[in-house]
């Protein structure tokens, strides 16, 4: 049984471009969560997805957006990307049906975006 | 800030000696999660408390939830050289999706 899969694992971008980072949850799981992690701090939640909607946004800009597909794999896209967006891009999928959120989330192994 | 804040912020034992992490939030939860993060990648859930729940354990894991203090410790007995990593909490607010990581607890045991 796959876990949750990510998708690249590194990457540089130059400042202004756009990336979008890839997410594919554990299977049976319904529920995408994006985190932003800088070096040396905890992740910071920037938003989730259910049924192909974003359910709760953190403290994010607009240049951050997401999308979920039929298959609940789950996108991140990043616009107009500024020298303080380098970090580590962690997903986490999870059940989420019926609004259940006493389970537990598992999480892939990152992407590390570095803007340069 | 952060809902939960881990305390100590480093701590260094030896390999055999107790681990206790310390967490503290700021508002009603759903729930209280821990985990692990090795070389800063992905995160290992180790545990997860609900809001009614006052103890819990899983191997050489105990977590405690004390609502009135919202506080939590982890503990971690007979420690490894392998359970070296950073140690997070993290908090689903009541009536929310949204999970809130502290900064975390970096735990370093030497063999």
């Amino acid at each position: 049984d796959a876990g949750v899969t990510q998708s690249p694992t590194h990457l540089i971008k130059t400042r202004g471009q756009q990336v979008t980072l890839r997410c594919s949850p554990k299977s049976g799981h319904d529920t995408v969560s994006w985190y932003q992690q800088a070096l040396g701090q905890g992740p910071q939640f920037i938003f989730q997805y259910y049924e192909e909607e974003e359910r709760q946004r953190g403290n994010f800009p607009d240049r951050f957006s997401g999308h979920q597909f039929p298959n609940y794999s789950s996108e991140l896209n990043v616009n107009a990307l500024l020298l303080g967006d380098s970090a580590l891009y962690l997903c986490a999928s999870s059940l989420g049906r019926g609004g259940l959120m006493n389970t537990e989330a598992f999480f892939g192994q990152g992407t590390r975006l570095t803007v340069v | 800030s952060q809902q939960g804040e881990e305390d100590p912020q480093a701590l260094s034992i030896q390999e055999g000696e107790n681990a206790t992490m310390n967490c503290s939030y700021k508002t009603s939860i759903n729930n209280l999660q821990w985990y692990r993060q090795n070389s800063g990648r992905g995160l290992v859930h180790l545990i997860l408390i609900r809001s009614n729940e006052r103890e819990k354990h899983s191997g050489r894991l105990r977590v405690t939830l004390d609502t009135s203090k919202k506080s939590s410790s982890l503990l971690i007995t007979a420690s490894r050289a392998a359970d070296t990593a950073s140690y997070f909490c993290a908090t689903v607010m009541a009536g929310g999706f949204k999970t809130i990581f502290g900064a975390g607890t970096r735990l370093f045991v030497k063999a």
